[in-house]
């Protein structure tokens, strides 16, 4: 079975705290993806990773980074979070047109 | 710009009943076309994917869906629902395989007992 992992499920940030998210993948996966998923919105893509060192900006990728270091792992940063980056953060690995899910983690920043 | 609509944000449905929720794209070609579910404080699950052949396409936990190019549909269905199945459902496109995904914006699934 495919297993994507995420560092927190709860997380609490202060504002202006830089935040880091990371993901990891045990399938060997090339393709990464994060994702922010608010209510009535679905998910938007924030960035996503074809292979290592490679990322691309998705819709909404202001006042992120990512960077992939190693094939297994991709990790989102918020520079200097905000109040508005409050939100349930997927993580997702793809493979033959499926991706693969991690269990989300829910950031608060106050 | 490629859209997909669930029309739907929640829909309550008897335990036992049928289930249809309904996805609607705007894309020119045929798209490839998924629908994954979320149940509470889980990532998400594929239920079913369509590529290309029988339009008809069986998923996991019995769920189907129906791929109408004429209606630029791709609606998830089950005969019977059980409690299990209250979790929020998602429809996504995407123009191939290894492109990224459009969303929707998601359907809530309640189940009366």
């Amino acid at each position: 079975d495919v297993k994507v992992t995420q560092s927190s499920r709860y997380l609490v940030k202060r504002t202006g705290e830089k935040v880091f998210l990371e993901c990891v993948q045990d399938m060997d996966h090339e393709n990464m993806f994060w994702y922010r998923q608010d209510p009535g919105l679905g998910l938007r893509l924030i960035y996503f990773s074809y292979d290592v060192k490679m990322k691309e900006k998705g819709d909404i990728p202001e006042g992120y980074s990512v960077s992939r270091e190693k094939k297994e792992r991709f990790s989102l940063i918020l520079e200097s979070a905000s109040t508005n980056q409050t939100s349930m953060y997927l993580c997702a690995s793809r493979a033959g047109g499926e991706q693969f899910f991690g269990p989300g983690t829910r950031l608060t920043v106050l | 710009a490629q859209s997909v609509t669930q029309p739907d944000i929640h829909i309550t449905v008897s335990e036992g009943a049928s289930l249809e929720l309904r996805c609607n794209y705007s894309y020119g070609a045929t798209p490839y076309l998924f629908w994954y579910v979320q149940s509470p404080g889980q990532g998400l699950q594929l239920l079913l994917k369509y590529f290309s052949g029988d339009t008809l396409v069986q998923g996991i936990k019995g769920f189907e869906a129906e791929f109408k190019r004429s209606q630029s549909s791709f609606n998830l269905r089950k005969p019977s629902v059980h409690w299990s199945d209250a979790a929020e459902y998602f429809c996504a496109v995407g123009m191939d395989s290894n492109y990224q995904l459009i969303w929707g914006a998601g359907t809530k699934l309640i189940i009366k007992p």
